[in-house]
């Protein structure tokens, strides 16, 4: 399996929901990346997991949470946002260590908030 | 921190002709420089990349070169066909996380 899936595909909620994203991943990578992707823009890093620990956040507002729960799979939940935030959401992965840090993205979620 | 310069933002050629993007980055440090293609409510795919170690790559009609003293690399692409319009966007990493340029908008005409 060399691909990142993505669930949902598409998203709508409200300000007051909480929701989340998942992403899974079956090449063996330990690590994955979230990114955030507004129109006619370029990905913009979030977080990165290695090894299943945080290892970076972009300061990122606390109205998102990351969360690795094993692995394989990368969820990251959503609570209170704003309309702002509607983008699309990619994941990625990788392998760790130098000259193996090819990122392979999945499909994405595209996320609107009303 | 890392910043990456891409230009041309679009860029139209006829089918047939050749396309180039070129990239700049800031940090001496950055030792790996890809290269996505993402065409329009897709997933950004990898299409070549290059490690600073290597001043060039081919695959097909797709070279990419890079200058470290300069700092800067470029995506060739010959023989460009309608399929390859997309927006094409550079990186620049250092092993922790993947610097972006803005993006080209390529346009073949046919």
């Amino acid at each position: 399996d060399t691909e990142v899936t993505q669930t949902p595909k598409h998203l709508v909620m409200g300000m007051t929901n909480k929701k989340s994203l998942k992403c899974e991943q079956h090449m063996g990578h330990r690590a994955m990346y979230w990114y955030k992707q507004k129109a006619k823009k370029p990905p913009e890093l979030m977080f990165v997991y290695s090894y299943e620990k945080l290892s970076i956040n972009e300061s990122v507002p606390s109205r998102f949470s990351p969360e690795c729960p094993n692995s394989s799979l990368l969820n990251l939940h959503l609570h209170a946002l704003q309309p702002e935030d509607s983008a699309l959401y990619l994941c990625a992965s990788s392998q760790v260590g130098t000259d193996q840090e090819t990122q392979y993205f999945g499909p994405g979620t595209r996320l609107l908030v009303l | 921190g890392e910043n990456v310069e891409q230009h041309p933002s679009t860029l139209s050629v006829q089918e047939g002709d050749s396309a180039v993007i070129k990239c700049t980055y800031s940090d001496s440090a950055s030792n790996y420089f890809p290269w996505y293609k993402q065409e329009l409510g897709k997933r950004p795919q990898l299409i070549i990349d290059i490690r600073s170690n290597v001043g060039e790559k081919k695959d097909q009609r797709i070279a990419v070169t890079l200058n470290k003293t300069a700092k800067h690399f470029s995506l060739h692409i010959t023989e460009t066909q309608p399929e390859d319009s997309a927006v094409y966007f550079c990186a620049a990493s250092d092993g922790n996380k993947l610097v972006f340029g803005a993006g080209t908008i390529l346009r073949v005409k046919s």
